[in-house]
């Protein structure tokens, strides 16, 4: 069965500190990873986007990596902000015969405090 | 800044009423979906549509329904609401593309007492 799990399941930090977000996945044939970020009450909104081929990518203080061998994804966030307080939501894309399924994860829930 | 929106963003009902939730989105995309979200937990797919006139049911079973009458619109219906109906209802739409993102819209935050 295809899977996306996610790491840890929720984290406290201090502003300022950097931290990293774990995804492992089973999920196959593989098409790409997205990391959400989910705030409370909200849709989630596209942070990154990574194909089989890439091994990283950032967006600001964000910053996504790609192990497709090992099925492993990592987001890190440097320099954390009280406004990174939210729940960051590991996608996965099957590729199958009707089209492209979307495999979420868990989300794993960051609280920034002062 | 997605262009897809909900309503309504919250709403409270009685058990055994009919309520139908709103989504569109003015970005042309074929592809539109309802998921589920309890708090804290994660998102289930109910329903998906790939055009006009095209409905599926997603992973999680789902008493309610939809319809896709027009590409910018899909909305949701229960027809006779359930303390059990009470969660999160996200509306999500991407273009054709695999690695087209998909744009999530605020959400309706469903109550039935």
């Amino acid at each position: 069965k295809n899977q996306v799990e996610q790491s840890p399941q929720s984290l406290i930090i201090l502003e300022g500190k950097n931290c990293t977000l774990q995804c492992n996945y089973t999920v196959s044939p593989f098409s790409n990873l997205r990391w959400y970020k989910q705030d409370t009450g909200r849709g989630p909104v596209s942070l990154t986007i990574m194909t089989f081929s890439e091994n990283t990518k950032s967006n600001g203080r964000y910053t996504a990596t790609l192990d497709a061998d090992t099925k492993q994804s990592s987001l890190h966030i440097t320099a954390s902000q009280l406004s990174d307080s939210a729940s960051y939501i590991c996608v996965v894309s099957e590729r199958s015969q009707a089209g492209t399924a979307l495999i979420f994860g868990k989300g794993t829930t960051l609280s920034v405090s002062s | 800044e997605a262009d897809i929106y909900q309503t309504p963003r919250y709403l409270v009902i009685g058990t055994g009423k009919k309520i139908t939730l709103e989504c569109s989105q003015t970005m042309g995309h074929d592809k539109m979906y309802w998921y589920q979200q309890d708090p804290g937990m994660e998102l289930h797919l109910i329903h998906y549509s790939y055009g006009v006139n095209s409905t599926e049911k997603g992973d999680l079973s789902s008493e309610s329904t939809v319809s896709r009458i027009r590409t910018e619109h899909f909305p949701l219906t229960l027809e006779s609401a359930r303390p059990s109906h009470t969660s999160q209802y996200l509306c999500a739409s991407r273009g054709d593309s695999s690695t087209d993102t998909q744009y999530f819209g605020p959400g309706t935050r469903l109550t039935v007492l």
